[in-house]
């Protein structure tokens, strides 16, 4: 069974720029989370989807990022413009329903960003 | 709110030398317990995870790691290293029944021959 995927693995643009990250959870998962790294700090929850629809994005450090999940499958994370502070390594998770029990969330390779 | 706090940012061990990663954590409510490590150019990995009940957790790869909720601490040992043990570990909680996952800020691991 094909793991949580990410893509691009590496992305360097110029502040001002645009970047869209794509991820691919595990076939069946219906929550998926966006986490990211700045340099040698914590990972930092962005936002959790079930299925398409955001059931918490608190972590969302501005309206410059935009997250969507058509469909409920795939999910796309747009930033726009880019930042010098933006700059990091973005992970994405996934794991199967329900809300009131442990369920464990699956870890992607993650997508390095560098705004330069 | 949760918080973890990683005591060490860079471990430095002979292979073979037993090793301890220590992490405290900060929650008013219940809270799963998680060890995750990241090898070099690879994802997140969950090693282990304390949920309820024995506050003893073996993992994978023979580390373990003990929950003592009267000091808030959740440390992550193993009796003997491996260089393949090198990489990055982070300690991490979350609410019970919550999904969001809070994240410290991480503890390099170098076993050195």
């Amino acid at each position: 069974e094909a793991g949580v995927t990410q893509f691009p693995s590496h992305s360097v643009i110029e502040k001002g720029q645009t970047v869209t990250l794509r991820c691919d959870p595990i076939s069946g998962h219906d929550n998926l989370y966006w986490y990211r790294r700045v340099m040698g700090k914590e990972i930092k929850f962005l936002l959790h989807f079930v299925k398409e629809s955001k059931q918490d994005e608190s972590g969302m450090p501005n309206n410059r990022f935009l997250a969507e999940r058509t469909g409920g499958t795939y999910s796309t994370l747009k930033v726009q413009p880019a930042e010098l502070e933006d700059s990091g390594v973005y992970f994405c998770a996934s794991s199967q329903g329900p809300y009131s029990s442990y369920n464990e969330q699956f870890f992607g390779p993650g997508t390095r960003l560098t705004v330069l | 709110a949760q918080s973890v706090t990683q005591l060490d940012s860079q471990v430095p061990v002979f292979e073979e030398a037993p090793v301890e990663l220590r992490c405290n954590y900060s929650s008013s409510v219940s809270v799963y317990l998680f060890w995750y490590v990241q090898y070099p150019n690879q994802g997140l990995q969950l090693l282990l995870k304390y949920l309820s009940g024995s506050t003893l957790v073996k993992g994978i790869n023979g580390f373990e790691a003990e929950f003592n909720k009267s000091q808030t601490s959740f440390h992550l040992r193993k009796p003997s290293v491996h260089i393949s043990d090198t990489a990055e570990y982070f300690c991490a909680v979350s609410r019970t029944g919550g999904f969001k996952t809070i994240f410290g800020a991480g503890t390099r691991l170098f076993v050195k021959a």
